[in-house]
């Protein structure tokens, strides 16, 4: 049950395109098309941003979108807004009813 | 509109328990399998346990298993997590979150409630 692999912290200006990249391995990211990204502002709950890969949640902007490659997942947003400054996270389901999680991500918008 | 809000969170000793409470609302709450999921200070997202709608089966983070129990009561709309033998290092927000019906994925969370454990 090790943690999925983001890098700590990526920056934009708003209006470009910023990719955060979630490596796992073939027990989970690889295995299983059940990768969910999360957004979480300081203090506050994590909210669903996409799942299964690349579905999003009623209410969630298709500037947001989600892809997989090997063990790799991936979010996009595009045309970045200065309220996307948050943390990501991304998650995994890793067999037998576990789930891993990836360290995070801090998304500064520059 | 769904809504969980977890309770029961405090200072403990090492050593010590903690029994923590999620209260639900806004969804059928007997028909949907549960999750808790921890959150050290300044640190990321952690799995904790995982319980079947009907509370038959259940699952667990090595890190917590053989210390930590998650329960539910449907008729009440709770889901509960016993934390025994608590360490400094379960130190942390701890977060129910619902599994989304159709996929293993954990679509809404409460706002979590905040274990500290320090002598």
């Amino acid at each position: 049950q090790s943690a999925l692999t983001q890098p700590r912290s990526v920056s934009g200006s708003p209006g470009q395109s910023v990719t955060i990249s979630c490596t796992g391995t073939s027990s989970d990211v690889g295995a299983y098309n059940y990768v969910s990204w999360y957004q979480q502002y300081p203090g506050k709950a994590p909210k669903l941003m996409i799942y299964d890969v690349s579905k999003w949640p009623s209410g969630v902007p298709d500037r947001f979108s989600g892809s997989k490659s090997g063990n790799t997942a991936s979010l996009t947003i595009s045309g970045l807004q200065a309220e996307d400054e948050a943390d990501y996270y991304c998650c995994s389901y890793a067999g037998s009813y576990t789930w891993v999680f990836g360290g995070g991500t801090k998304l500064t918008v520059l | 509109q769904v809504q969980l809000v977890e309770s029961g969170g405090g200072v403990v000793q090492p050593g010590g328990s903690l029994r923590l409470s999620c209260a639900a609302s806004g969804f059928t709450f007997s028909s949907f399998a549960m999750h808790w999921v921890r959150q050290a200070p300044g640190k990321g997202l952690e799995w904790v346990a995982f319980m079947w709608s009907d509370g038959s089966n259940k699952y667990y983070a090595d890190s917590v298993k053989g210390r930590f129990t998650i329960s539910r009561d449907n008729p009440k709309n709770t889901l509960y997590l016993q934390m025994n033998t608590l360490r400094t290092e379960d130190t942390g927000v701890y977060y129910c979150a619902r599994k989304f019906g159709g996929s293993y994925t954990l679509d809404y969370w409460g706002q979590g409630t905040l274990v500290t454990v320090s002598s």
